[in-house]
């Protein structure tokens, strides 16, 4: 029972290029997040998926698409890398976005766009 | 949308004494308050979370406490020790509309406890 898993650890990307993290859980949970995080700004949601077939806008979405492949997959897309999308990606799942249940982060994907 | 402001930015303690940290929302229909510890270079794991129907919680050296009324919650920590050292992040549910269930983060909290 691996949890959440993300790939790549870690990527550097030239401004302009393009780029796919991918996240997949195997605990069987409905709903999964896409968080930034960057130094004194805590994690901000990117998109996030309540359950598959759905994904929605979280606070900080430009730039960046989703998709929920199945109910164990979400991706996170970057079509054209900015230097402002350096940061550390986590995903992460719940059980259920309407039940109070905890989220459950990957290791993260550390990305530095220059 | 929900906002959630978590201080202070940085806490410094001896290894024995109590911490506490602070977090307000702004959401009155949030219903879950969970906090999670950040060691450096590794994912936010959770330690302990609040539901709205009740006002504290402990777990060993942890407890957490909330005041609906006021719209904040506390973290505290007693007798910490040097493992205790991390970023602490609390956390509020959206509970209404079309950002239901999603969790706002607080900036987060630097804890270093000096043996």
């Amino acid at each position: 029972n691996a949890g959440v898993t993300q790939t790549p650890k870690f990527q550097v990307l030239k401004t302009g290029q393009s780029m796919t993290l991918q996240c997949a859980q195997d605990m069987n949970h409905n709903s999964m997040y896409w968080y930034r995080q960057d130094p004194g700004m805590g994690l901000r949601l990117i998109y996030y998926s309540a359950s598959e077939g759905t994904t929605d806008k979280g606070e900080v979405p430009n730039g960046y698409n989703v998709s929920r492949l199945n109910k164990r997959e979400f991706s996170l897309r970057l079509e054209s890398a900015a230097p402002s999308q350096t940061s550390v990606y986590f995903c992460a799942s719940r059980v259920e976005s309407s039940y109070n249940s905890p989220l459950h982060f990957g290791n993260g994907t550390r990305l530095t766009v220059t | 949308g929900e906002n959630v402001e978590q201080h202070p930015s940085t806490l410094s303690v001896q290894e024995g004494d109590s911490a506490v940290i602070k977090c307000t929302y702004s959401d009155s229909a949030s219903n879950y308050f969970p906090w999670y510890k950040q060691e450096l270079g590794k994912r936010p794991q959770l330690i302990i979370d609040i539901r709205s129907n009740v006002g504290e919680k402990k777990d060993q050296r942890i407890a957490v406490t909330l005041n609906k009324t006021a719209k904040h919650f506390s973290l505290h920590i007693t007798e910490t020790q040097p493992e205790d050292s991390a970023v602490y992040f609390c956390a509020a549910n959206d509970a209404g509309g079309t950002s239901y269930g999603k969790l706002t983060f607080g900036q987060g909290t630097i804890l270093t406890v000096h043996p």
